[in-house]
């Protein structure tokens, strides 16, 4: 089944303590991206990557990290969590890269509560 | 960064009613339109996706109008049910070069039974 997966879908840390959260996609996509969710805001992009290697930052990208050395897989690095990143958090991915009619799909989301 | 604006931020109908709310985007250097819903603990879901000034699709009881030149989309839902309830979301990619959409904060659509 095509599909993208996020894990964990639920996590609470503490403050400070390193956590990786990680997104795989099965279809091949050059694109994959992602947002955080928070009530009565938008989707707001953190990051995003065009291909293996290749990623930069969205609107929110401050306190985060993330890799692409696979085509599939693209996690997403909180070195350093602090309360105000507490939330949920979506992965999604994309055929082509700099089309922009291609449709995001979406993974199931991971809610992040920092303490 | 381009504003996408949705309103109105909730909307409650009773079960049959048709309704309709609008996404607002700037209408200079547009390349598309996405629609998605997104259900309570669900992943969003691409609804439409609409490129040309005038453009009209439909899904179901769900269709969207597209008018790039004044820089607004409409989506319809005719006979709501409950099933219909979601948040629906409107983006818009912010160039041609690469495809990060801006979304807009969504409508949120009750449907009484």
């Amino acid at each position: 089944e095509a599909q993208v997966t996020q894990n964990p879908r639920y996590l609470i840390t503490v403050t400070g303590k390193k956590l990786t959260v990680t997104c795989s996609q099965n279809m091949n996509h050059e694109y994959m991206s992602w947002y955080r969710q928070d009530p009565g805001l938008g989707l707001r992009q953190i990051y995003y990557s065009m291909n293996v290697e290749v990623t930069d930052k969205g609107d929110v990208p401050e306190g985060y990290k993330v890799s692409r050395k696979e085509k599939r897989n693209f996690p997403l690095i909180l070195e350093s969590p602090s309360p105000n990143q507490t939330s949920l958090y979506f992965c999604a991915s994309s055929p082509t890269s700099g089309i922009h009619t291609d449709t995001q799909y979406f993974g199931p989301g991971t809610r992040l509560t920092v303490l | 960064i381009l504003n996408v604006e949705q309103s109105p931020q909730s909307l409650h109908v009773q079960e049959g009613d048709s309704t309709n709310f609008t996404c607002s985007f700037p209408s200079s250097n547009f390349y598309a339109l996405h629609w998605y819903r997104w259900e309570t603990a669900k992943s969003p879901e691409a609804l439409f996706v609409m490129t040309l000034n005038g453009d009209e699709k439909k899904k179901g009881r769900i269709s969207a109008t597209l008018n790039t030149k004044e820089g607004y989309s409409y989506l319809y839902i005719k006979g709501s049910q409950p099933e219909d309830s979601a948040t629906y979301l409107c983006a818009s990619p912010t160039n041609s070069g690469n495809t990060p959409l801006v979304f807009g904060k969504g409508t949120r659509l009750s449907v009484i039974a």
